[in-house]
């Protein structure tokens, strides 16, 4: 069966500290991997999704950067973070012609 | 651009009182509708997939339906342990690979 895993589970960073969120799924290959935030009592905002290794499809434009250096691994990046940073990352992923989105426990993300 | 909209924001119920949510969606062309649940500091569990006008899913007290402009996610006889916040999402055509999620009704169901 296909697990997702993602760390750290919580994190609180300075504004002007830099990021590493990581996604890894087990199972499956060759998956489709997004990034969302959920900001408190709102939906979720698609970052960044990759359909293959090395390919990165941005949907909103930020200081947040997104790679896929290995086919189940993704990683959200920002050089300096801003106080808007703050919420809840969320990685999931999808396979193939199935559409529906399998998500991972999040990383809760405070900026200070 | 796709737009889904849920309805109520908040829903208290009592246990065993049943009841439905809404999701409106105005999309060109309609690939999938899902329907998730998150508890609180998780991330969302995947329910259900529907992808045409008609179609029926269950899953223990939860059935969800769809029709050509919206979907209902009905439960029937809650217990405390359906409360969470409830999602429901659209994939078409024009947005291969992406989903546009509405921003989910919120269920409290008391003892």
């Amino acid at each position: 069966s296909q697990t997702i895993h993602q760390w750290p589970a919580t994190l609180v960073q300075p504004v002007g500290s830099p990021l590493s969120l990581e996604c890894t799924v087990e199972g499956t290959s060759n998956p489709n991997l997004y990034w969302y935030r959920q900001a408190a009592g709102r939906g979720l905002q698609l970052l960044f999704y990759s359909v293959g290794i090395g390919q990165i499809s941005s949907e909103v434009p930020q200081n947040l950067s997104a790679s896929r250096p290995q086919d189940r691994q993704f990683i959200l990046s920002s050089k300096k973070l801003l106080l808007s940073d703050s919420g809840f990352y969320l990685c999931a992923w999808s396979v193939g012609t199935a559409y529906e989105q399998y998500f991972g426990p999040g990383t809760r993300l405070t900026v200070t | 651009e796709d737009q889904v909209t849920q309805s109520p924001e908040a829903l208290r119920l009592q246990e065993g009182e049943s009841s439905s949510l809404n999701c409106s969606y105005t999309v060109s062309g309609l690939r999938g509708l899902f329907w998730y649940r998150q508890d609180p500091g998780k991330g969302p569990e995947f329910l259900f997939t529907l992808y045409s006008a008609g179609e029926e899913k269950e899953k223990e007290r939860l059935k969800a339906t769809l029709t050509k402009k919206e979907s209902f996610l009905h439960i029937t006889a809650p217990k405390p342990e359906d409360s969470a916040t409830y999602l429901c999402a659209v994939q078409t055509p024009s947005n291969d690979y992406k989903l546009s999620f509405g921003a989910g009704t919120t269920v409290t169901v008391r003892a």
